[in-house]
């Protein structure tokens, strides 16, 4: 079956513009997860989705702001970029409840702000 | 949530040897999860382990898990140059918990 699908796989934009990246996850899994990972800070958790409603959120600006549809997709959006915002963006899909098998990851949105 | 230590940060070792690396965490758990990382690209789902469980095995690797010393450890057997990434383990205290990764072990196998 297909992956998580992550697009644009990168993206250069320059500071104080805005940016939406995309998330497809596995067919049937009704969670996703949004991560930051640049080298300072390692991997931090932005939030989470089930069901188009958000259920867990990291420590991030409100900048930082998501969404899922109704069929699971879901995008994040950063408003006002700062440089600071350069880093690779992971999406992860899971199934609720049952996220003991694992989740799984997209290949990630590198992002570069200018 | 909470978050795993990875220990040692990182690791060198020669093709055809044993890796092992470990990971403490501070609370009781539902299970434990391992994730490798090549550069840049996303986490692959390596091995879960649950807490009612001693050791796991999976091809070359091996997971074992003490619940009473709070820590978890991860074998590679005969590493490959291909083995070379960050390994990060992920404590969930229940099904329903976002995982937290720390800042991982970066192994490297050289030919």
């Amino acid at each position: 079956k297909a992956g998580v699908t992550q697009t644009p796989r990168y993206l250069i934009k320059t500071r104080g513009q805005q940016v939406t990246l995309s998330c497809s996850p596995i067919s049937g899994h009704r969670s996703v997860s949004w991560y930051q990972q640049t080298p300072g800070q390692g991997l931090q958790f932005l939030f989470e989705y089930f069901s188009e409603t958000q259920r867990n959120k990291g420590n991030f600006p409100g900048r930082f702001s998501g969404r899922q549809f109704s069929n699971s997709r879901s995008e994040m959006n950063v408003s006002t970029l700062e440089l600071g915002d350069s880093a690779l963006y992971l999406c992860a899909s899971s199934s609720w409840g049952d996220r003991a098998h694992g989740y799984t990851f997209g290949s990630g949105t590198r992002l570069t702000v200018v | 949530s909470q978050q795993g230590e990875e220990d040692p940060q990182a690791l060198s070792i020669q093709e055809g040897e044993n890796a092992t690396m470990n990971c403490s965490y501070k609370t009781s758990i539902n299970n434990l999860q391992w994730y490798r990382q090549n550069s840049g690209r996303g986490l692959v789902h390596l091995i879960l382990i649950r807490s009612n469980e001693r050791e796991k095995h999976s091809g070359r690797l091996r997971v074992t898990l003490d619940t009473s010393k709070k820590s978890s450890s991860l074998l590679i057997t005969a590493s490959r140059a291909a083995d070379t990434a960050s390994y990060f383990c992920a404590p969930q205290d229940t099904g329903f918990q976002k995982l937290v990764f720390g800042t991982g072990t970066r192994l490297l196998v050289s030919p």
